[in-house]
């Protein structure tokens, strides 16, 4: 059974950083693209990046461009969301997500169930 | 960016009665050398993650009732739904992956009518 366990969400204040951590179980973590997609409270779904299955590729978001990098570890089957620099803006539910291919070009088939990120002073 | 719209903002329907949702991307998201379009749709209901229905426009996933059909093609999707189901009470999303960012439309809401 795929599980995606989402950690490290938290109340941070602004320009503040926090590390958002996924573990990855149940398939070949080194076979699937893997991504972050956020959803404020009460708001719709906001991409904010994906990576390749190799790690070789990433994209992101505008709004995060510059101060979020994504990364992962194959040997723990672990995913990363490094955050520096929020923002307000940046306050949402942020759920760690499998692609449906190796590749960063890919929908999403599982999801884990979030972690929350509150930005404020 | 690829923009993505979607309508009705919300709808309300009948049980047993046929849903349909638009989705219209700013580009095609067709990519020529698979002629696949990059287009997905997801379902969230209240208090839980999205979940993939269709990709590739019109692929429904597996274990996806074969109510929920997708169609449509260049800059221009339907999510259909031809006999709506209690449990189908839901907000659906289309997203292109055709080109970073992989954006999302807003939303539309389906409640029974």
């Amino acid at each position: 059974e795929v599980q995606l366990l989402e950690s490290g969400g938290g109340l941070v204040q602004p320009g503040g950083s926090l590390r958002l951590s996924c573990a990855a179980s149940g398939f070949t973590f080194s076979d699937y693209a893997m991504s972050w997609v956020r959803q404020a409270p009460g708001k719709g779904l906001d991409w904010v990046s994906v990576i390749n299955n190799s790690g070789g590729s990433t994209y992101y978001a505008d709004s995060v461009k510059g101060r979020f990098t994504i990364s992962r570890d194959t040997s723990k089957n672990m995913l990363y969301l490094q955050m520096n620099g929020l923002r307000a803006e940046d306050t949402a539910l942020y759920y760690c997500s499998r692609g449906r291919t190796s590749s960063s070009y890919s929908t999403v088939d599982y999801w884990g169930q979030g972690t929350l990120v509150t930005v404020s002073s | 960016d690829i923009v993505m719209t979607q309508s009705p903002d919300s709808l309300a329907v009948s049980l047993g009665e046929r849903a349909t949702i638009n989705c219209k991307s700013s580009q095609s998201v067709l990519y020529n050398s698979d002629n696949r379009h990059y287009l997905g749709w997801y379902q969230q209901k209240p208090g839980q993650p999205p979940k993939l229905l269709i990709y590739w426009a019109s692929n429904r996933e597996s274990g996806v009732p074969d109510r929920f059909s997708g169609s449509g093609s260049g800059t221009d999707f339907t999510l259909t739904i031809s006999s709506l189901q209690a449990e189908d009470v839901a907000v659906y999303y289309c997203q292109q992956y055709y080109k970073s960012p992989f954006t999302f439309g807003p939303g539309t809401k389906v409640d029974i009518k």
